[in-house]
């Protein structure tokens, strides 16, 4: 089947400028988390969606970071007035979370460059 | 929040040699303690875990073990093979299910 879908796989923006990173978990999942993986680093935690509870945002670096899930499947992770240091491959993953050992599916993440 | 450090960065072995990986947590509640694999290039993928009530996991040359009062636990890599050479990620969970990860250690295992 399909699994976690992240589009685009490349972004170049200008400072300032906001972007939308979409991701499509995979179906019947209820779990979504973000991570932000800088050049060479580890997997940052962003935030984290669990069915239909209020989403966990404590690892949003700054304000200039939202994310949204539509209706349990799609979200959006939207940055805005990107800065430089905001470049670094953002993975979105989801889980299926009826064990305690239910695996993480990552997507190909997508690689934000901001010039 | 949970916080996990992960121990090496870098980490080189030669080819059928063990490699030996360390992460500790700092929020006694974490109960789920996964470890991911990541090849150049690719997304991570699980390639084992473990749960607090066990203390040790093996599946083939992989072993994970965790010491709960410590708050540690630890990959094992046995007769290691050039295509264990990835980033390997340690992570912890609570009830929650929120995910954090380590830092990662690059394995280089040489030929």
């Amino acid at each position: 089947g399909a699994g976690v879908s992240q589009s685009p796989s490349n972004k170049v923006t200008e400072k300032g400028k906001d972007v939308e990173l979409r991701c499509d978990p995979i179906s019947g999942h209820t779990a979504l988390y973000w991570y932000r993986q800088s050049l060479g680093q580890g997997l940052e935690f962003l935030i984290y969606f669990q069915g239909n509870s209020a989403p966990d945002k404590s690892g949003l670096p700054s304000d200039r970071f939202s994310a949204e899930r539509t209706g349990g499947s799609v979200s959006t992770l939207t940055i805005q007035r990107t800065q430089q240091e905001d470049s670094a491959v953002y993975l979105c993953a989801s889980s299926i979370l009826q064990s305690p050992s239910s695996p993480l599916h990552f997507g190909n993440g997508t690689r934000l460059t901001v010039t | 929040g949970e916080n996990v450090e992960q121990h090496p960065s870098t980490l080189s072995v030669q080819e059928g040699d063990s490699a030996v990986i360390k992460c500790t947590y700092s929020d006694s509640a974490s109960n789920y303690f996964p470890w991911y694999k990541q090849e150049l290039g690719k997304r991570p993928q699980l390639i084992i875990d473990i749960r607090s009530n066990v203390g040790e996991k093996k599946d083939q040359r992989i072993a994970v073990t965790l010491n709960k009062t410590a708050k540690h636990f630890s990959l094992h890599i046995t007769e290691t093979q050039p295509e264990d050479s990835a980033v390997y990620f340690c992570a912890a969970a609570d009830s929650s299910y929120k995910l954090i990860f380590g830092s990662g250690t690059r394995l280089l295992v040489r030929p």
